[in-house]
């Protein structure tokens, strides 16, 4: 099977970093994602990591990239109410019948309290 | 604006109902797909297409099929709605190469009694 992991559940205190993590499954991903859905929305891509990176940062966020562990990790700085949503973590696959297609993550409910 | 819109964003049926729901965007995409969200099971995908009149199966294709007449329309169909069909769908639209980042719809909370 195609299992990307997270967990599922976070909460954090407004003003704290909010670190979310997964595990993928191909090494040979070309791209990694990470969305963002709000109650009662589809997802929006946050942002992503081509696979010859490490690390990418975008004003409060930082993706890091550990190809050898196959680990992804999203870190939240500064996080804020606003920030409470479901974030999933992706990959892509660029293979055969696979081709556009998207593998993700069960998604990670994140809770800020004021 | 990149744009995917589905066609309601509600939707009661009745058992044994043929449910169709519709997806349209508007960038010119080849890629369309479309996935069920459920609580703690995240997106699961039904069925995706690559091209006019194609289709993949995707994980969970069972008592679903779809229909790509037009680039930008995908219509995913339900034959005979059953009750374990209640569930949030999402279609999601991307380019072939590039970023390949999918865009996704609002949803369609779809509730089968």
């Amino acid at each position: 099977g195609e299992d990307v992991e997270q967990s599922l559940f976070l909460s954090v205190r407004e003003g704290d970093s909010s670190v979310i993590n997964c595990t993928y499954t191909d090494s040979s991903s070309t791209y990694l994602y990470w969305y963002k859905q709000e109650p009662g929305a589809g997802l929006q891509l946050l942002t992503y990591i081509f696979s010859n990176m490490d690390m990418k940062q975008d004003q409060r966020l930082t993706v890091l990239l550990n190809k050898k562990d196959k680990h992804l990790s999203l870190r939240i700085a500064d996080t804020q109410t606003g920030d409470s949503a479901i974030y999933f973590c992706a990959e892509r696959h660029d293979r055969g019948s696979t081709l556009g297609r998207l593998y993700f993550g069960r998604g990670t409910q994140l809770t800020v309290w004021p | 604006d990149v744009k995917v819109t589905q066609s309601s964003r509600y939707l009661v049926k009745r058992t044994g109902e043929k449910v169709f729901l519709e997806c349209v965007q508007d960038m010119d995409h080849e890629n369309m797909f479309w996935y069920r969200q459920d609580p703690g099971l995240g997106l699961r995908l039904i069925y995706f297409s690559y091209d006019v009149k194609m289709k993949e199966k995707g994980d969970i294709p069972e008592g679903y099929s779809v229909s790509r007449e037009k680039k930008e329309r995908f219509s995913l169909i339900l034959e005979s709605a059953s009750t374990n069909q209640t569930s949030m769908y999402l279609c999601a639209s991307s380019l072939v190469g590039g970023l390949g980042e999918q865009y996704f719809g609002p949803g369609t909370r779809l509730t089968v009694t």
